[in-house]
């Protein structure tokens, strides 16, 4: 059974930093694209950054995507022996408020690409 | 900036039938865009209903399906049920590792 449960959130004063971990279990994780999704309070959801898996075919691995809003600001990243992946988030405004949660990517190249496992979250508070 | 759009809310008679919809700013949503929905209540992580525009996520009721009509990926829930009340929320795979969220529809069953 697919299990992701994240951890780290908390509140930090704006302009500092934080890293959120989200540990996976029941699938190999290294082989899957991971991602973070957020959601502040009362809004919708809001994709924030994913990195791929180890590539069967090419061997490539840990490409890095994110939102425009996010870039520079966070990095994403992954340790395979550990089936852990992370968002170190620096920076932090007011408005990064919200419950980030991670998923399991089920993607496949001109084939389908949608989020299939979700973690329960961890609220992250930015303020003073 | 491509916006992925939604009806911000929607409500269906318990029974009824009910087509949510999911749009872009610019352009046309086709089964390239790889279009999926969530499920969502209040204080609970989302839930995978549909992918790839009309495959049922593993344990999800055949009251819910997916389509493109028109220009928009559309999920219709045929039946609604009670507990159908939640957030709905489409996902647009833009190429290039970029993800796009709607805004979401909140959908009441009254």
């Amino acid at each position: 059974e697919v299990h992701l449960l994240e951890s780290g959130g908390g509140l930090v004063q704006p302009g500092g930093s934080l890293r959120l971990s989200c540990a996976a279990s029941g699938f190999t994780f290294s082989t899957y694209d991971m991602t973070w999704v957020r959601q502040a309070p009362g809004k919708g959801l809001e994709w924030v950054s994913s990195i791929s898996g180890v590539s069967t075919i090419s061997g490539s691995a840990g490409r890095t995507y994110y939102a425009d809003s996010m870039k520079g600001r966070f990095t994403i990243s992954r340790d395979n022996s550990k089936n852990t992946l992370y968002l170190q988030m620096n920076s932090l405004r007011a408005e990064d408020t919200a419950v980030y949660y991670c998923a399991k990517v089920r993607s496949v190249p001109s084939t389908t690409f949608y989020f299939d496992y979700w973690g329960q979250g961890t609220l992250v508070t930015v303020s003073s | 900036q491509t916006v992925v759009t939604q009806e911000p809310s929607f409500s269906v008679s318990p029974g009824g039938t009910v087509t949510l919809t999911c749009g872009l700013s610019s352009g046309s949503v086709s089964t390239f865009y790889y279009p999926s929905w969530y499920q969502q209540t209040p204080g609970q992580a989302p839930r995978t209903l549909i992918y790839s525009t009309n495959t049922r996520s593993s344990g999800v009721p055949g009251r819910f399906s997916g389509s493109i009509l028109g220009d928009r990926a559309a999920l219709t829930i045929t039946g609604a049920q009670a507990d159908d009340e939640s957030h709905y929320y489409c996902v647009l795979y833009m190429g290039s590792g970029i993800v796009l969220f709607g805004g979401g529809t909140k959908l009441t069953v009254l």
